[in-house]
């Protein structure tokens, strides 16, 4: 199994400002994957963050409104910038061990 | 079309109930199959994971994919109220187990088990 500790819980946050979401897993990892979830929709992937090199965005992500660090292999971060209350979700980091992915236990981002 | 499509629910059920949960999907790539159960305020946990057609059997739980139809459905048997939670299937392509990272998710189905 794989740990991963996310953070923060939840946040309120004033539009037009940035949140920062951490995320730590308690081994090395090749890829970290985030996630949005929002309310009655799938679980979205945004973004691939592989260590050393720029994350791969899926369609409909660019690095402006959601840069990605992943200083080492087992730290990520997604940044969610000038929020909108469009933004207002869950946001989940995930990696994947052999044929499971774990996920972190999700950030709620509300935005007012 | 989206390419996962699963009822959201909410399914209420009383204690003991057989439960089904079904996808139905159109990207006939996808080989992995997955279930995973989402608890409020918690990240998804997998719950069963299927490769290609077939049926797949853990305690109470059975996940039953049918790759001809592009049907996938996960069977709950003597459901208890711990049961209560979300259910989204997922889906890979994947070149191989190792590589199942894209997934794919459903919206997922709610399911109340009540006393």
């Amino acid at each position: 199994s794989a740990v991963i500790s996310q953070k923060p819980s939840r946040d309120i946050c004033q539009r037009g400002t940035s949140l920062t979401i951490q995320c730590q897993v308690d081994s090395q990892v090749t890829m970290m994957f985030w996630y949005r979830q929002q309310p009655g929709q799938s679980l979205t992937l945004i973004a691939t963050a592989n260590q050393g090199s720029e994350a791969t965005y899926e369609s409909g992500f660019v690095i402006d409104k959601f840069p990605i660090s992943r200083p080492n292999l087992t730290f990520s971060t997604l940044t969610v910038s000038n929020l909108s209350p469009e933004d207002s979700s869950i946001y989940l980091c995930s990696v994947v061990r052999y044929t499971e992915a774990f996920f972190g236990q999700g950030t709620r981002l509300t935005v007012v | 079309q989206k390419e996962v499509e699963q009822d959201p629910g909410p399914l209420s059920v009383p204690e003991g109930a057989i439960v089904s949960l079904n996808c139905t999907y159109s990207n006939s790539a996808f080989q992995y199959f997955m279930w995973y159960r989402q608890y409020s305020r918690k990240g998804p946990e997998l719950l069963m994971y299927t490769y290609s057609s077939g049926n797949k059997e853990d305690g109470r739980f059975t996940a039953q994919v049918d790759k001809s139809s592009k049907y996938i459905s996960l069977f709950i048997r003597d459901s208890q109220p711990s049961d209560s939670a979300t259910y989204l299937c997922a889906m890979s392509a994947g070149e191989s187990a190792g590589t199942a990272s894209k997934l794919t998710f459903g919206t997922g189905t709610r399911l109340q088990v009540t006393l």
